[in-house]
């Protein structure tokens, strides 16, 4: 099993500039979660699913779009970049029926907006 | 709602000393409790958990946690750390019916030296 991929591990945006952050996961599982990590301020939730076609908003969805159109993959979508958005972007997954409680992060995506 | 608080950012230690990293949380519901660790350049791994059961939990590494639900607390402590053990450890508490709406605690630098 790969795990989380995601791709691309970096990339550097200008301001206005759209682009979609890839996350996949070969285990099955029905829960996903992008965070994003600031220095100093941990992980903050920014959108989540419990299952293929159901997604939610975390504690900071604004400026980010997400769809979960299968159960491997969920995809996430800067609208228009701004400089706010420079961080680091993790996906996670976990199981929904039976969770044992883990989540399973994938390498990270290191995103500037210039 | 739910929140973390790691009452350290950094914990400066020397090798084979004992350390604890601290952890409290507030929630409305009943949640698991997690510590994750974070080596540099790397996405989060799971250390350990407690979703019910004996309060004290153990990784394979030597860490340990002790829930008390009466202080709302879930400190992480090794008797003797190892330079590799240098990393940033999160906290985090999850409602116990949504695997995927973790919240994180801001991390503890822990940096064991020679």
């Amino acid at each position: 099993n790969a795990g989380v991929t995601q791709t691309p591990k970096f990339q550097v945006l200008k301001t206005g500039q759209s682009m979609t952050l890839q996350c996949a996961q070969d285990m099955n599982h029905e829960y996903m979660s992008w965070y994003r990590q600031d220095p100093g301020m941990g992980l903050r939730l920014i959108h989540y699913s419990v299952g293929a076609g159901i997604t939610d908003q975390g504690e900071v969805p604004n400026g980010y779009n997400v769809s979960r159109s299968t159960t491997e993959d969920f995809p996430l979508r800067l609208l228009s970049a701004a400089p706010s958005q420079t961080s680091v972007y993790f996906c996670a997954s976990s199981r929904g029926t039976g969770w044992l409680g883990e989540q399973f992060f994938g390498p990270g995506t290191r995103l500037t907006v210039l | 709602a739910q929140s973390v608080t790691q009452l350290d950012s950094q914990v400066p230690v020397f090798e084979e000393a004992p350390v604890e990293l601290r952890c409290n949380y507030s929630s409305s519901v009943s949640v698991y409790l997690f510590w994750y660790v974070q080596y540099p350049n790397q996405g989060l791994q799971l250390l350990l958990k407690y979703l019910s059961g004996s309060t004290l939990v153990e990784s394979i590494n030597g860490f340990e946690a002790e829930f008390n639900k009466s202080q709302t607390s879930f400190h992480l402590r090794k008797p003797s750390v190892h330079i590799s053990d240098t990393a940033e450890y999160f906290c985090a508490v999850s409602p116990n019916t949504n695997a995927g709406k973790s919240t994180f605690g801001d991390g503890t630098t822990l940096t064991v030296k020679p």
